[in-house]
């Protein structure tokens, strides 16, 4: 079965510290692997994708993902938090092909206290 | 312009009403699709349009109805809902027939009194 896991439902993160947040999946065709963010009552917004090539890819607002086919697992990473990193962080599998659709993890509330 | 806009932003609308959710985007994408989120869970599937054909529908109850009048449109009607239906509309839209680089709206917030 297609699924994702985020085993953390809450994290919470002092301003300045690193965070890592963890992804892994199951998928039985190439996976297509997306993290997203979303603010209180918005949208979500791309952060970064892997397709292919380098495993370790780069997004928007300082974070970067590792992809390892190995554990099954693209682990969200950002070597210092920022106060307006709080927000609600979903991982996403999917493929390119017609018709099909992203399957999103359950998400984690990411909080930065200060 | 990389931007999915959602009208209105926030509805609330009774059991007896018709409304409808409007999505736009001019990204040239041919696959639009319609979410489901509540409260601190993930957006849930409805609704994909491909090539303006509905291509995709996750069993959802005929109260919600979809229409795609071209390719930069994307409503949903509603009629009849449910308290239960409350919850954020998203709206997406992707280059293709798949998700791959999908750039979302903000939603619209519906209550339903």
């Amino acid at each position: 079965a297609q699924s994702v896991t985020q085993p953390d439902i809450h994290i919470t993160v002092s301003e300045g510290a690193s965070l890592e947040l963890r992804c892994n999946y199951s998928y039985g065709a190439t996976p297509y692997l997306f993290w997203y963010v979303q603010s209180p009552g918005q949208g979500l917004q791309l952060l970064l994708k892997y397709f292919s090539g380098d495993t370790l890819v780069q997004g928007i607002k300082g974070f970067e993902a590792e992809f390892k086919r190995s554990q099954s697992s693209f682990n969200l990473r950002k070597p210092s938090v920022h106060w307006s990193d709080a927000a609600e962080y979903f991982c996403a599998v999917g493929a390119l092909q017609a018709g099909t659709a992203l399957i999103f993890g359950k998400g984690t509330t990411l909080s930065v206290s200060s | 312009d990389t931007e999915v806009t959602q009208t209105p932003k926030h509805l609330v609308m009774g059991m007896t009403n018709k409304k409808s959710l409007k999505c736009e985007q001019h990204m040239g994408h041919r696959a639009m699709y319609w979410y489901k989120q509540k409260a601190k869970k993930p957006p849930e599937l409805m609704f994909v349009y491909s090539y303006e054909k509905l291509s995709i529908n996750e069993s959802v109850p005929s109260r919600f109805s979809p229409e795609c009048p071209n390719s930069s449109l994307l409503n949903l009607h509603l009629h009849a809902l449910q308290p239960e239906d409350s919850a954020l509309y998203l709206c997406a839209s992707s280059q293709g027939g798949s998700l791959a680089e999908a750039f979302f709206g903000q939603g619209t917030r519906l209550t339903v009194v």
